[in-house]
């Protein structure tokens, strides 16, 4: 069965400084795999998507991700933190067949300080 | 282009009754997704519908059901609610390619006292 893991519930950078939240898959095969971006009292906004074309995926508001295969991680990074950055942020997977079922990680959240 | 619109946004309900939410998907998508997100569980699938089908269901009680209309809008229901519904729900549309992206809305907020 597929899950995800996201190592640590909260992370604090200050503002300015690298942004590195972790996701680790567990999958038979290499997956689709997801960013996506909460911010309070809304929904999931996609950050960037990984469907096995280049292995480093550029996304949204500077964000960027690397899938790993040898180490089953797709690492979600930012250079420099804004203050607008501190939302919660999913790491999702799914089968690359025809189920659309997302598996969601638990969730980190990011908070940036001034 | 308008996003995804669900509604209600915020409802209160007792246990017992039953509640209906609706969703919107993007014009011209045809598959829509309904999530659970709650503190303890996170997020959760709970079906998808593609042209008035159900495609896929996830691990919830009967309870919980849902549809989709001809024009792609879709609905889902729960019935004889418990307290441990209360959370938010999330509707999700996409295009038919096999790497669709999901589009989600703004979700509703149930809360069951």
């Amino acid at each position: 069965a597929q899950s995800v893991t996201q190592l640590g519930s909260h992370v604090s950078v200050s503002e300015g400084a690298l942004v590195l939240l972790r996701c680790n898959y567990s999958s038979s095969v290499p997956p689709y795999l997801f960013w996506y971006v909460q911010y309070p009292n809304q929904g999931l906004q996609l950050l960037l998507k990984y469907t096995s074309a280049a292995t480093l995926v550029k996304g949204i508001n500077g964000f960027e991700a690397e899938f790993k295969k040898s180490e089953t991680s797709f690492h979600l990074t930012k250079p420099s933190a804004h203050m607008s950055d501190a939302a919660e942020y999913f790491c999702a997977v799914r089968r690359k067949d025809s189920s659309y079922k997302l598996i969601f990680g638990s969730g980190t959240r990011l908070l940036v300080r001034p | 282009k308008a996003g995804v619109t669900q509604t209600p946004r915020y409802l209160i309900k007792t246990r017992g009754q039953q509640v209906t939410l609706s969703c919107s998907p993007i014009s011209g998508h045809r598959s829509v997704s309904w999530y659970q997100q709650t503190p303890g569980q996170g997020l959760q699938f709970l079906f998808e519908y593609f042209s008035e089908t159900q495609r896929n269901k996830g691990n919830f009680p009967g309870r919980f059901s849902g549809r989709q209309f001809s024009n792609s809008r879709s609905e889902m229901n729960v019935s004889t609610l418990e307290l441990g519904d209360s959370a938010l729900y999330l509707c999700a549309s996409r295009r038919t390619e096999n790497t669709g992206e999901l589009f989600f809305g703004e979700g509703s907020r149930l809360t069951v006292l």
